[in-house]
């Protein structure tokens, strides 16, 4: 079984530049998440996704971060513009109905430098 | 709001040495708790879980057990070898979400 992909690996663009993130979640899981994780910090939730539906942005700055998942499945984070203080790792999570006590199958991350 | 502190790293161990990561935490209620490891480069692997309290979780000779009482949820293994070499991030939440402590850097020199 494939994981949870994410692409590109690692990005690096300028301020003030958008940029986006692309995940696909293990197939058949309804629950996609996205975390940043900081340098020396644990992640973060921006915002959950059940199937198609964001259930949880709160913690997702909509000024400037925007996501979408089209059909429940694959899954973009979009940030325009970019500041320097938005350089992290962003992740992406899955997990299914099966799954209430949590443990999510996380991607490999992508890493942005802003620079 | 819920919380988790971690033990302070870098932790730096000779191999078959004996490891604990403390973590304590803040929750309302009765979350799961969780061990993640990253590897250099990787992402984030669930090692460990427990879902209710003096439930003891297990992997790979890790353990952990959920204590209640001292709102604790630390991190051990017997002897440790250089492939344990990661970051290790301690967790509690469920399905909507979890909630993580800083994280731990841990070396194993041969």
């Amino acid at each position: 079984e494939a994981g949870v992909v994410q692409s590109p690996r690692y990005k690096i663009i300028e301020k003030k530049q958008p940029v986006a993130f692309w995940c696909n979640p293990i197939s058949g899981h309804n629950t996609l998440y996205w975390y940043r994780q900081n340098l020396g910090q644990g992640p973060e939730l921006l915002i959950r996704y059940e199937n198609e539906e964001a259930v949880d942005d709160s913690q997702l700055p909509k000024d400037r971060f925007s996501a979408e998942r089209l059909k429940g499945v694959d899954s973009t984070l979009k940030i325009q513009p970019a500041e320097l203080g938005d350089s992290a790792v962003y992740l992406c999570a899955s997990s299914s109905r099966g799954q209430p006590s949590g443990g999510y199958t996380f991607g490999s991350g992508t890493r942005l430098t802003v620079v | 709001g819920d919380s988790v502190t971690q033990m302070e790293g870098p932790v730096t161990l000779s191999e078959e040495a004996f490891l604990t990561i403390n973590c304590t935490y803040t929750a309302t209620g009765y979350p799961s708790l969780f061990w993640y490891v990253q590897y250099p480069g990787e992402g984030l692997q669930l090692l460990l879980k427990a879902t209710k309290a003096d439930d003891k979780g297990s992997n790979k000779g890790f353990e952990a057990t959920y204590r209640k009482e001292t709102t604790s949820f630390h991190l051990e293994k017997g002897s440790v070898q250089v492939s344990d070499s990661a970051v290790y991030f301690c967790a509690l939440g469920g399905a909507q979400k979890l909630v993580f402590g800083q994280g731990t850097r841990l070396t194993i020199n041969p």
